[in-house]
């Protein structure tokens, strides 16, 4: 079985330019979460998806990152314009439901390690 | 607000060694995670330790939970420089829980 997938590995890019991440979470899993650590600080949740849905964005910073999850498969979380402050690792996790991660633990993937110059 | 909060922030041991981190939370939880980051790489689970268990092992890690005081401590025996990355505790609230919140992180080293 395939694990959560993340592109790219790292990203490096200009401030003002637009970044998009991507996650394959593991096939069937129907919950996906993004996740952040910027600046080697604490790992901060951003949103979570059900199918396509998202069921929790109260970790979004602000309007410059969009996350979407058409179709309910992969996901993307785009950054526009990027700013310094967003370098950090970017990480997806999914689970085949809300309660087996939260009672079993989350994979995550790899993480994207995004660099604003 | 952060939920976890590990201490200490970076420790460093001779390999062979054990290592002890700690973890603090603030709220009710049903349970408390530990995750580990090899530098570059992604998140690993390592262990969960459930609200109503004080004590957990799994190989060599060994994990004790004090929800009185509200605090969880990971111990690694017999240290191996693979064991190098950053630790996270990760807690799921006890009351409509629909994601686990991470702590800061500690940083250990194992010096060969």
């Amino acid at each position: 079985e395939a694990g959560v997938t993340q592109f790219p590995s790292h990203s490096v890019i200009e401030k003002g330019q637009t970044v998009t991440l991507r996650c394959d979470p593991i096939s069937g899993h129907d919950n996906l979460y993004w996740y952040r650590r910027v600046m080697g600080k604490e790992i901060k949740f951003l949103l979570h998806f059900v199918k396509e849905s998202k069921q929790d964005e109260s970790g979004m910073p602000n309007n410059r990152f969009l996350a979407e999850r058409t179709g309910g498969t992969y996901s993307t979380l785009k950054v526009q314009p990027a700013e310094l402050e967003d370098s950090g690792v970017y990480f997806c996790a999914s689970s085949q439901d809300g309660w087996y991660g939260l009672n079993y633990g989350y994979t995550f993937g790899s993480g994207t390690r995004l660099t604003v110059v | 607000s952060q939920q976890g909060e590990e201490d200490p922030q970076a420790l460093s041991i001779q390999e062979g060694e054990n290592a002890t981190m700690n973890c603090s939370y603030k709220t009710s939880i049903n349970n408390l995670q530990w995750y580990r980051q090899n530098s570059g790489r992604g998140l690993v689970h390592l262990i969960l330790i459930r609200s109503n268990e004080r004590e957990k092992h799994s190989g060599r890690l060994r994990v004790t939970l004090d929800t009185s005081k509200k605090s969880s401590s990971l111990l690694i025996t017999a240290s191996r420089a693979a064991d190098t990355a950053s630790y996270f505790c990760a807690t799921a609230a006890q009351r409509s829980a629909s994601k686990i919140i991470f702590g800061s992180g500690t940083r250990l080293s194992i010096r060969p």
